[in-house]
């Protein structure tokens, strides 16, 4: 059983469309984050969700939108595709309540999203 | 934010050899991970250090804390082509959310059959 799954693994689009990365974990995690890796593997926090509430919020465009139904799924969806978005983007999830505060994150395989 | 010196940015080894590589910050950390992130896949942790000067194990590989609280060091022992990845050191800061984790910017490691 896949303990953090995100679809797709792959998205090849144009710019300017809108597209969507989905995750889901079944860890009974209350702690989901999405994170993007650059082409030099620098991986960046863009959002972070605690229980279906948004805790953290980098500086990322306004065309990036995360959405977490319940504390078991965090989407994201980007509007207005741009050159720079390609990526790839991480969900991971963490218990952070009381003393499981570990800093030990369970990362999903990956989207890689590369714009044309 | 705070940010975290990795070195070496990467390494080329033969199959065998020992592996060193380090995570210091100008902060003080309370926690401090390392992530192994193999190619097409997500980071994966490999050992977690909560205590200043621990030293923990996992199989080849050996973790330890600083006295400072401001480094850590990873060491692979008689390196094997599946170690080839990129490795990655966090740090947390006392009394953080794990949304504050910060990432080193990775070692990259190739080893030579």
């Amino acid at each position: 059983d896949t303990a953090v799954s995100q679809t797709p693994k792959y998205l090849v689009t144009q710019m300017g469309n809108d597209k969507s990365i989905k995750c889901e974990q079944n860890l009974g995690h209350d702690t989901m984050y999405w994170y993007k890796q650059d082409s030099k593997k620098f991986l960046k926090i863009m959002f972070s969700y605690n229980n279906k509430e948004l805790i953290i919020n980098e500086t990322v465009p306004n065309r990036f939108s995360p959405k977490s139904p319940d504390k078991a799924h965090l989407n994201l969806h980007i509007n207005s595709l741009e050159l720079g978005d390609s990526a790839v983007y991480f969900c991971a999830s963490s218990q952070d309540r009381g003393l499981a505060i570990t800093g030990e994150l369970f990362f999903g395989e990956g989207s890689r999203l590369t714009v044309l | 934010g705070q940010q975290l010196n990795q070195s070496p940015q990467s390494m080329f080894i033969q199959e065998g050899e020992d592996v060193s590589m380090n995570c210091t910050s100008s902060s003080i950390f309370n926690t401090w991970l390392w992530y192994k992130q193999d190619p097409g896949e997500g980071p994966v942790l490999l050992i977690a250090l909560y205590k200043a000067g621990e030293l923990t194990s996992n199989g080849r590989l050996t973790a330890q804390f600083g006295i400072t609280r401001k480094d850590s060091f990873l060491n692979i022992s008689a390196s094997i082509p599946s170690d080839v990845g990129i490795y990655f050191c966090a740090g947390l800061p006392s009394g953080a959310g794990s949304y504050q984790l910060t990432f080193g910017k990775g070692t990259k490691l190739s080893v030579i059959p």
